[in-house]
Order: C-alpha cells, then structure tokens, then sequence
C-alpha cells in the first residue's frame, strides 16, 4: 500500500485562501468516505480537522473544509491566518490494511 | 477529557525488543478501536498497527508484520505494542491513537548502536 500524493508545500499570505491535494487511488479515497485530515505543529502530535472526507470535530473553526472528487481528497483552508502554518496529512481507509496517511504538506503563511 | 500517554520508548540496539504502552482515560476505552502510528525523524506519518475493541481483529503494516505484535488490557484500559527484532529504519516517534481521533504526545524509540 503506497502512501496517499499531496503537494510537499503550499504557501499563502493571511487572509488567502489555500488548498491541498491528496492523491490516491480507487482502493482507498476514491473507494472510500473515510478521509481524514490531521494538522501538526512542530514538535506536537497530530490534531485531527476533518473526518469522513468533509466533517469537522467540535472545535475545529469552520475555516477550514474537506471535500472529494474521484480518488483525489481536498483541504480547503479559507481565511489563511498565521497559526495554520503547520503540516498537514490526509489518511484514507484501504481495501487492504484501515489507514495509510498521505505524504505530508508543509503549509506556510507568507 | 480524553488522555492517551505513552510510555516505554529508549534507546535499544538493533535486534533488540521494547514493550511500548499507553494509558487511556476519559472515554470507554473498551468500546473503541486503536492504532499505533509513528513517524520517523523529520518524515511523515506512518500507519503501524490496528486493534479492534475486542481484540478479535488485528492488522499490521507490511514494514513491521511479523516482528510486532499489538495486545491491549481493556481492564486496564491500556494498549501495548511489543516489539521485537528492532532495525535502524523504527527509529520513530511512536503515538497511540484513539480510532483516528485522538492522540496521545508520543513516545520515542531509537535503534542504534
């Protein structure tokens, strides 16, 4: 099972709007409603965002959204502030093992 | 509120064995699948192993099948992952995680020797 295919890094100036790909296949995101979005901070554990491809977690401002298509995932985060600058994995359920995660984005606030 | 802490991380050399354990509070801990997830320096985020409330379905990644085993103690609302023949490449940061949401700060494991 290959790792999901985002984008390395994605920059944005405050108040911008970004978005982040998550590239897989018909066997897991696009097989699948079952993905998720974690936030990292340096040094921290991941944080959960979004689940179940466009749901967010009590908490979670509403900034940041989760959508679709075929076997690509998408993390919209709208309203850019510096506090989003972090990394960001998507994860998928598989037809093979519960989870594979996603290659990581570095996301930076110019 | 939910807690997961992990414990049992060090440095060990390789071919050796290390018992990692994490303590769960504030949720039914009995009532929820759980995941090992670990990340190794400067890298991203890789899935490890997968238990189920009961015990009764487990699940590993190709990279450790084999050499860990995952077990939890639903008494004692506590998972483990044992393992065992440790190489360079588990060098890691090594979380445990409530189904996908919660997750614990993580524990390090160094293979060196």
């Amino acid at each position: 099972q290959s790792a999901l295919t985002q984008p390395a890094s994605v920059s944005g100036s405050p108040g911008q709007s970004i978005t982040i790909s998550c590239t897989g296949t018909s066997s897991d995101v696009g097989g699948y409603n079952y993905v998720s979005w974690y936030q990292q901070h340096p040094g921290k554990a991941p944080k959960l965002m979004i689940y179940e491809v466009s749901n967010r977690p009590s908490g979670v401002p509403d900034r940041f959204s989760g959508s679709k298509s075929g076997n690509t995932a998408s993390l919209t985060i709208s309203g850019l502030q510096a506090e989003d600058e972090a990394d960001y994995y998507c994860s998928s359920y598989t037809s093979s093992i519960p989870y594979v995660f996603g290659t990581g984005t570095k996301v930076t606030v110019l | 509120e939910v807690q997961l802490v992990e414990s049992g991380g060090g440095l060990v050399q390789p071919g050796g064995s290390l018992r990692l354990s994490c303590a769960a509070s504030g949720f039914t801990f009995s009532s929820y699948s759980m995941n090992w997830v670990r990340q190794a320096p400067g890298k991203g985020l890789e899935w490890v192993s997968y238990i189920s409330s009961s015990s009764s379905t487990i699940y590993y990644a190709d990279s450790v099948k084999g050499r860990f085993t995952i077990s939890r103690d639903n008494a004692k609302n506590s998972l483990y992952l044992q393992m065992n023949s440790l190489r360079d490449e588990d060098t890691a940061v090594y979380y445990c995680a409530k189904g996908i949401d919660y997750w614990g700060q993580g524990t390090l494991v160094t293979v060196s020797s």
